[in-house]
């Protein structure tokens, strides 16, 4: 099965910083590829889908970019209600897998 | 306005059963592949199973296959989980998830969440 791995898994940056999560698909996942914002308490939502697609009613803000294996979650400018964790999940094929998350907050 | 509502969780003791139901609403919802998503008590997301839009295909994670089933009523809109031979290791918030895209396949973004129900398994 392939593995999804994120870096880092936490992380604390300034209001206004620029943020960079990154995804690693253990094989080549195409342009299979989503990211999901949690907040605390909350239902996850979608934010990008086919690796860089915006979700409709998404901040933009946020973008995604990468093919492959190797993909990336940027906050181009790191706002108070962005404080949550942010996962990536490839869905080419089964098993649907989710990586381990990335906690963002404010410094 | 799209919706999915799930209900049937609870406390329930190890080896026991439970079957959870996913009520949606707003959509068609035989067009749609769905998934089960479950989030243990402070830890990350695991996907759990899917269905196709027919309910033709299922599909399983290692750590449920041969002791849950999904399935699905499109007469009723419903989505159901039925989840036996509980383990302590079950115990988490059950999601279930619409596909992104209609008539696309089986595996895609989820861009509806429901609230989730909590199955607690403990004696």
């Amino acid at each position: 099965d392939i593995q999804m791995t994120q870096s880092p898994s936490s992380l604390s940056a300034s209001v206004g910083d620029r943020v960079t999560i990154t995804c690693r698909a253990s094989q080549g996942i195409s342009n299979y590829l989503a990211w999901y914002q949690q907040k605390p308490g909350k239902v996850p939502k979608l934010l990008i889908y086919a690796a860089s697609t915006l979700q409709s009613g998404v901040p933009s803000r946020f973008s995604g970019s990468g093919s492959g294996t190797d993909f990336t979650l940027t906050i181009s400018s790191l706002q108070p209600e962005d404080v949550a964790t942010y996962y990536c999940q490839k869905y080419n094929s089964a098993p649907v897998t989710f990586g381990p998350g990335t906690k963002v907050d404010i410094k | 306005e799209v919706q999915l509502l799930e209900s049937g969780g609870g406390l329930v003791q190890p080896g026991g059963s439970l079957r959870l139901s996913c009520a949606a609403s707003g959509f068609t919802f035989s067009s749609y592949a769905m998934s089960w998503v479950r989030q243990a008590p402070g830890k990350g997301l695991e996907w759990v199973s899917a269905i196709s839009g027919s309910g033709g295909s299922t599909y399983y994670a290692d750590s449920v296959k041969g002791r849950f089933t999904i399935s699905r009523d499109n007469s009723k809109n419903t989505l159901y989980l039925q989840m036996n031979s509980l383990r302590a290791e079950d115990t988490a918030v059950y999601y279930c998830a619409k596909n992104y895209l209609p008539h696309y396949g089986d595996f895609d973004a989820f861009d509806i969440w429901g609230q989730g129900t909590m199955v607690t398994v403990s004696s």
